[in-house]
């Protein structure tokens, strides 16, 4: 299946910064890519939908300027957690669809813990 | 607004024994069906689908049933192995949700040697 990278893996900070992570396509271009967070023992829940070169869309009760989203480029979606707080702290995964397969396969990333401290 | 349930949390069954994960939905709008499973602190990996139009799809250990009138998809793995270990995940997208997908809540299998 298609290839997708997060970075980083892991990211611990302190409350009020804001981290950002990082989401690539690595063999295949992705038009649109999913953001998730998963709390402990918990289903995976879209956050977003992030369109290349368009504004993306977000599910209800998601804040968009917490969570900022920037897809630049076919191979590369960001996502902002902006002035994190503890409740903040999360598994964030994101994933992609490889539209040239023809599939509706969602092909994840390996996931970002964040800490906030 | 739960749309994709998957009841059991947790599921145990020997090694060599069958293994079956249930799921259910509500949206009838969904139309692709779809099987992930998940190790702790990394993503889920695709397993298997399903399309509403078929009721049956096969891959080797792996078979998803699909009944579309009870609302209800179910993941039978045999014979289970140890390393099938893992927390399996149900979702489910359609067209008119513009192919989001909207998972289960997942349920962790344990094969036991």
């Amino acid at each position: 299946g298609a290839v997708v990278s997060q970075h980083p893996s892991r990211v611990i900070c302190k409350s009020g910064t804001s981290v950002k992570i990082e989401c690539r396509s690595l063999d295949f271009q992705a038009t649109t890519m999913f953001w998730y967070r998963q709390f402990p023992k918990q289903s995976l829940m879209l956050m977003a939908t992030s369109n290349e070169g368009s504004k993306a869309t977000y599910e209800q009760g998601v804040e968009k300027d917490k969570f900022l989203i920037n897809h630049a480029s076919l191979t590369l979606s960001t996502l902002t957690v902006t002035s994190a707080h503890p409740e903040d702290s999360s598994f964030y995964i994101c994933s992609a669809r490889d539209p040239w397969t023809g599939g509706r396969e969602q092909f994840f990333g390996p996931g970002t813990r964040l800490t906030v401290l | 607004d739960q749309q994709v349930k998957q009841n059991s949390p947790s599921l145990s069954v020997q090694e060599g024994r069958i293994s079956i994960l249930n799921c259910d939905y509500t949206n009838s709008m969904f139309d692709y069906f779809l099987w992930y499973k998940k190790y702790p602190a990394e993503g889920p990996t695709f397993l298997i689908s399903i399309s509403s139009i078929k009721d049956k799809n096969e891959d080797g250990r792996f078979t998803v049933f699909l009944n579309k009138s009870a609302k209800h998809l179910s993941l039978h793995i045999v014979p289970s192995q140890p390393g099938d270990s893992a927390v399996y995940f149900c979702a489910a997208s359609g067209l008119g949700n513009n192919n989001d997908m909207r998972f289960g809540a997942g349920t962790r299998l344990t094969v036991k040697p």
